[in-house]
């Protein structure tokens, strides 16, 4: 089976850091993505990848960015945190059926 | 836009039958996802629909109406560990390989 890893499950951060969210999958799948989740909003893609050093915004982009450097390594960056980045980050890749499979979470706080 | 409309909460008792439907914009519409979400973990594919009709797999089973803009996941014989959020997720023609979430429905199981 496929693995998606990502890097912590539980991350305290300060207002103002940059932070480094990464994602790593052990197969060759090209599509990558970055959704948060918020209660009562769901699931909101912000920033997805189709290949190596290839993004493109999703549907709430502001305040990230996103480096793919390797096929395998996905890194969602918060250049400079607030709080109402405080939220669950699910890295995913797209499988050979369409469907998107999900990493475990990290559940990020910015105090 | 391209609403997708689920019920927010949803009790049925162990060892029933429950259907959470879900209901979406047509216009473009490619295919649709089930995924289940327990709390506190990351959402996990359930089901893709593309094509009218019926499909089941154990339990579970998911039903596409294109025309209607549709779907429902209907649970038999219900279990304790069925506790969880079902959510519906839809891809369009237009966006590539994106997919928009629903809210969820938290689904509770009475013993």
């Amino acid at each position: 089976d496929v693995k998606v890893t990502q890097s912590s499950r539980y991350l305290v951060k300060r207002t103002g850091e940059k932070v480094f969210l990464e994602c790593v999958q052990d197969m060759d799948h090209e599509n990558m993505f970055w959704y948060r989740q918020d209660p009562g909003l769901g699931l909101r893609l912000i920033y997805f990848s189709y290949d190596v050093k290839m993004k493109e915004k999703g549907d709430i982009p502001e305040g990230y960015s996103v480096s793919r450097e390797k096929k395998e390594r996905f890194s969602l960056i918060l250049e400079s945190a607030s709080t109402n980045q405080t939220s669950m980050y699910l890295c995913a890749y797209r499988g050979g059926g369409n469907e998107q499979f999900f990493g475990p979470g990290t559940r990020l706080t910015v105090l | 836009g391209q609403n997708i409309d689920q019920p927010t909460e949803m009790t049925a008792t162990e060892g029933a039958i429950v259907q959470i439907n879900c209901t979406y914009q047509t216009s473009g519409f490619n295919g649709l996802f089930w995924y289940q979400q327990h709390a506190g973990e990351a959402p996990t594919f359930l089901s893709y629909n593309v094509l009218d009709g019926l499909e089941e797999k154990g339990r579970f089973s998911s039903f596409l109406s294109r025309s209607k803009g549709y779907s429902y996941l209907l649970l038999k014989e219900l279990q304790m560990k069925d506790s969880a959020s079902y959510l519906c997720a839809v891809s369009w023609m237009n966006r590539d390989d994106k997919i928009i979430f629903g809210k969820g429905t938290r689904l509770h199981i009475l013993p």
